[in-house]
């Protein structure tokens, strides 16, 4: 059964840094793997959709990785701002096909201080 | 790209009554639809996976007699949550699968009173 974990929980930084965020998942048969956004009380935001055969995509100051191997993935946010505070998911289908349901991770609560 | 539309966005309404959610893919056609629910702070849980033309299939611990959902047509879904409870008030969100990916509508916000 597959399973997605995203650390840490919950991060706060200064304005101007550098980070990233992590997600593993334990079955390393994945069709794709989704990096979302989600402001408070809003719905889903797709930053980036990284295929089975893919490594990374990269989408302005936002990069995101893709090890199947080793069952994790990271998206990585350059020069970090304070409307990237969000909460940011990770997913991955739970099945070989993108009409499998998806499961997600638990998300990594970003706070960016000014 | 592919849209997926929810109707309504937010809902209050007291407890006891029975509230309808709609699901539509705006641009394509799905035989699969799925609902979510999102508890405040935490992530998103598949509730059931809605098939067109056939009966929906439930995640475990979800009450299909409680969270009616009828696939009609090949771009709408509805989840009916019956007899709602303030327990019930969640953020509900539908997604549909295209060909290289799932889209997700944004959401509707269910409140009991």
């Amino acid at each position: 059964k597959q399973e997605v974990t995203q650390i840490p929980a919950a991060l706060s930084v200064p304005e101007g840094e550098n980070l990233v965020l992590n997600c593993s998942f334990t079955d390393s048969a994945i069709y794709n793997l989704q990096w979302f956004r989600q402001d408070p009380g809003k719905g889903l935001t797709s930053l980036l959709l990284i295929q089975s055969s893919q490594r990374e995509q990269t989408s302005g100051r936002l990069n995101a990785s893709l090890d199947k191997s080793s069952g994790r993935s990271t998206l990585y946010i350059a020069a970090s701002q304070p409307g990237d505070s969000a909460t940011y998911l990770c997913a991955v289908p739970s099945g070989y096909s993108s009409a499998s349901k998806i499961i997600f991770g638990s998300g990594t609560r970003l706070s960016i201080r000014p | 790209g592919a849209v997926v539309s929810q109707h309504p966005s937010r809902v209050i309404c007291k407890s006891g009554t029975s509230v309808k959610i709609e699901c539509r893919s705006l641009d394509f056609q799905a035989t699969t639809m799925f609902w979510y629910r999102q508890f405040p702070k935490q992530s998103l849980m598949l509730m059931a996976t809605s098939n067109e033309g056939s009966k929906a299939t439930y995640e475990q611990g979800v009450e299909k007699d409680k969270f009616l959902i009828n696939h009609a047509s090949l771009t709408l879904s509805t989840l009916t949550v019956t007899s709602a409870h303030p327990e019930d008030s969640s953020f509900y969100i539908c997604s549909a699968p295209s060909t290289d990916t799932q889209y997700f509508g944004p959401g509707t916000r269910l409140t009991v009173l």
